[in-house]
């Protein structure tokens, strides 16, 4: 079985651009969950899709963030204009079952954003 | 606010010699608790969690944790380093009946000599 990919593996680009990251999960997971994690900072909690609707989004930063996941699949998270406090690594995980009980989340390897 | 604190943003060990992560939470409610590893260009692989029952977890790899309610603490510990347990250690809580996002410490880098 596959595990959680994320495209690309690394990003770089210049402030003022944009950026999608992607995200596919376990199949059949239905829960969704974006982090990063900044240089030398904790892994921090974006936001969590149960299915295709955002349970939770308390941890997004600002309205540069966009996270969609249309059909309760993958989903994606773009940043824009992205600027350079939005470099870090950001990790996606899915774990299945629903929302509010506990279920191992599986975590994707990343994806590595540098705004210069 | 939870909070996870782990004492010590690197620590080196003697292959063979014990392993000790240290791990302290804040809440006021006792949490689930996790320890993550995370290997060189891989996502973050769940070593061992503790939600209910037994308060000594035993997870993959050898490693165990104990959770102590009086110290508020969850500490990783393995007997025996072995050169493939070179890696970065996170612990981490989710606050029961408050959602299902990680809140994470800032990570343990472990290195092994030999």
């Amino acid at each position: 079985e596959a595990g959680v990919t994320q495209f690309p593996s690394h990003s770089v680009i210049e402030k003022g651009q944009t950026v999608t990251l992607r995200c596919d999960p376990i199949s059949g997971h239905d829960n969704l969950y974006w982090y990063r994690r900044v240089m030398g900072k904790e892994i921090k909690f974006l936001l969590h899709f149960v299915k295709e609707s955002k349970q939770d989004e308390s941890g997004m930063p600002n309205n540069r963030f966009l996270a969609e996941r249309t059909g309760g699949t993958y989903s994606t998270l773009k940043v824009q204009p992205a600027e350079l406090e939005d470099s870090g690594v950001y990790f996606c995980a899915s774990s299945q079952g629903s929302s509010g009980a506990y279920n191992e989340q599986f975590f994707g390897p990343g994806t590595r954003l540098t705004v210069l | 606010a939870q909070s996870v604190t782990q004492l010590g943003s690197h620590v080196s060990v003697s292959e063979g010699a014990l392993v000790l992560l240290r791990c302290n939470y804040s809440s006021s409610v006792p949490p689930y608790l996790f320890w993550y590893v995370q290997y060189p260009n891989q996502g973050l692989q769940l070593l061992l969690k503790y939600t209910t029952g037994a308060t000594l977890v035993k997870g993959i790899n050898g490693f165990e944790a104990e959770f102590k309610k009086s110290e508020t603490s969850f500490h990783l510990t393995k007997p025996s380093a072995h050169m493939s347990d070179a890696a970065e250690y996170f612990c981490a809580v989710i606050r029961r009946g408050a959602g299902t996002a990680l809140i994470f410490g800032k990570g343990t880098t472990l290195s092994v000599s030999s």
